[in-house]
Formats: structure tokens, sequence, C-alpha cells
């Protein structure tokens, strides 16, 4: 149980388009999920937080016109770089909380994506 | 604020032996949990062990456990029969138990441990 997932797992786009990442919990209800960035050989970075229905909590220094964030079911959020540029180019990783897990005060992590802007 | 250390970027074990990742954190909060993740190469995170502060005995999950000392604000993680799987990035969490927090970790830089077969 407390499975994460997200898609796509790598993605390579042109700069200036813009990228969806989602993140799902398939077997329990997300209440609170997590958007981090990872840089190579770094710890994770939050970005922002969010909850169902409401709008994300985004950490400061974190751009919400370049990074949006949607939390519209309790199982789904979507991470969106907006007019990605080649200094967009990281690892993210989604995690939840919620529901029906073996512990609610516990994160549980999606496989990441790999985003490379060229 | 809270802040997580690891001092320890690398670290070296031989296959069945024991070895332990040092963690030490900075809270003025007295109800908190702490955990540990696991991150191989294929960059997913895996829970290795929590720990929440209002308890006394040291958490166990298999061969992992834990040596909290609260007063010390010391969150050591000891691998016991290490195996070559267990070559990983660790890193060491804190999590506020306040409800405003939303539950958001804070971590420290992660520590590399190596195993030699």
């Amino acid at each position: 149980g407390a499975v994460v997932s997200q898609h796509p797992s790598w993605v390579i786009c042109k700069s200036g388009t813009s990228v969806k990442i989602e993140c799902r919990s398939l077997d329990f209800q997300a209440t609170t999920m997590f958007w981090y960035r990872q840089f190579p050989k770094q710890s994770l970075m939050l970005m922002a937080t969010s909850n169902e229905g409401s709008k994300a909590t985004y950490e400061q220094g974190v751009e919400k016109d370049k990074f949006l964030i949607n939390h519209a079911s309790l199982t789904l959020s979507t991470l969106t770089v907006t007019s990605a540029h080649p200094e967009d180019s990281s690892f993210y990783i989604c995690s939840a909380i919620g529901l029906a897990t073996t512990s609610t005060d516990t994160q549980y992590f999606g496989p990441g994506t790999r985003l490379t802007v060229l | 604020a809270q802040t997580v250390t690891q001092s320890q970027p690398e670290m070296s074990v031989q296959e069945a032996e024991t070895v332990t990742l040092s963690c030490t954190y900075d809270t003025s909060e007295s109800d908190y949990y702490l955990f540990w993740y696991k991150q191989p190469p294929s960059r997913q995170m895996i829970l290795v062990i929590r720990q929440e502060a209002y308890k006394q005995q040291n958490a166990t999950e298999n061969r992992f456990s834990v040596n909290f000392q609260k007063a010390a604000k010391s969150f050591s993680l000891k691998i016991s029969d290490s195996q070559l799987g267990d070559a990983a990035m660790y890193f060491c969490a804190y999590r506020s138990a306040l409800r405003r927090s939303q539950g958001n970790l804070i971590f420290g830089k992660g520590t590399k441990l190596s195993v030699k077969p």
C-alpha cells in the first residue's frame, strides 16, 4: 500500500515550451501533496505544498507563475513548468500524505521525473 | 527554524558488517517525527524507518534501527549485516507535529553509503 506514481519518468523539451508532470496516489487518498526538486548529488528541495481543492503554498524563492501546481482531486496533483529553460532541467519528485495509509504522518514518494530542457 | 545535519557525506562498510549513520537536528518543538529515507541509484525515495519524538523506545525495522537521543537532538541509523542492496544515499528528515506545518519534511544533505563485497 501507499504507492505514488509519476508520469512521465523522463521528458525532454525545447526551451520555451511547457511541460506537465502528473503525480498520482494509487491506493490512497492524498490529502496533501508535495513537490520537490533535486539537483545531482544534492538533497531534496521543497518547492510547494498543495492540498486538494486549494491553492498551493510555495516556498520562498519558487516562482508561482513558472511552476503551476494543481491538486484537483484527492489522487492527482500536477506540476506544470511553464516556458521551460535549460536552468529548469532537474529531477522533480512528488510525495503524498493521505488517508488509509499505514501512517498519516509519513510522506510516500513517487519515482521522480527527469526534465531536460534543450 | 528547524535544521537537520548529516555530518558524514560518505560512508563505507564491508558486506555483513554494521554501520552507523549520524544525524543531528535543531528544533524548539517538543513534538515531531524523524525519518530515515533511502535513495538508491534509481532515485526512488524509500522510507527506511520513522520515530515519533514522544516515544522513548528506539524504532527498529529488521536490520535497521535508530538511536534516538531527544535531549541531545541526535537520531542515528544503524544498519546491521549490511547487504550490497543497502548501497544508496540516506537522508535524515524532520517533520513537525504542528498542524500548521502541513507535514513538510526538512531534509539533511544526505550520506552516501557504499557497501564493499
